[in-house]
């Protein structure tokens, strides 16, 4: 399978506990962006990538969130001391040219208890 | 915060009509994308329009823009009940070398077989 995949798909955690999320893009991509999408809304950015450099953050992007390229391939996304409202669904995505489509992997569900 | 805004908000049809999904947005645009997303499951591009262009065919979606109006349409003809599924539409703006694509809140389609 080419397309993107993104692990865990689903992820429990405790308030206060750190996490990590991995996305593996289609492999000739050179962007890749994350998103967080919540119940009944549609996705929101929170970071993009153009190989290695991370070019754009969003305000929705805490301090508690860190993301990272190296080498311009897989992307990890962490969150560190969990809260409530980090529970959602973290979206990966990644395109070829910059004004082409994004493809966009199945999604880490995240629910922190 | 999220540009695009899909009317209605919930849709139920039957099997064989058609559905219809309005977007309107705020700010130009370079592009505007339209995406469905199975419940709990990514999201998969369906079709892409430049703002250059007032309509778009793909199989049985046809995609109209409105730069004037700042609006989109998405028709579904001949609807399935695999159809069901939540549609958002997406505005693409190119700012700074890439591409910020922002989300509306989406279109919940039910097709009743």
């Amino acid at each position: 399978d080419t397309g993107v995949s993104q692990d865990p798909r689903h992820k429990i955690t405790k308030r206060g506990q750190n996490v990590t999320f991995r996305c593996d893009p289609i492999s000739e991509h050179n962007r890749l962006y994350w998103y967080r999408q919540t119940l009944g809304q549609g996705p929101e950015f929170l970071t993009y990538f153009q190989n290695e450099a991370q070019l754009e953050k969003s305000r929705l992007l805490s301090d508690r969130f860190s993301a990272e390229r190296p080498k311009g391939s897989f992307s990890t996304l962490e969150i560190q001391r969990t809260e409530q409202g980090d529970s959602a669904m973290y979206l990966c995505a990644s395109s070829s040219g910059q004004l082409d489509e994004q493809y966009f992997g199945p999604g880490t569900r995240l629910t922190v208890t | 915060s999220q540009q695009g805004e899909e009317d209605p908000q919930a849709l139920s049809i039957q099997e064989g009509e058609n559905a219809t999904m309005n977007c309107s947005y705020k700010t130009s645009i370079n592009n505007l994308q339209w995406y469905r997303q199975n419940s709990g499951r990514g999201l998969v591009h369906l079709i892409l329009i430049r703002s250059n262009e007032r309509e778009k065919h793909s199989g049985r979606l046809r995609v109209t823009l409105d730069t004037s109006k700042k609006s989109s349409s998405l028709l579904i003809t001949a609807s399935r009940a695999a159809d069901t599924a939540s549609y958002f539409c997406a505005t693409v703006d190119v700012l700074v070398g890439y591409q910020k694509v922002t989300f509306g809140i989406g279109t919940k389609l039910q097709v009743i077989p």
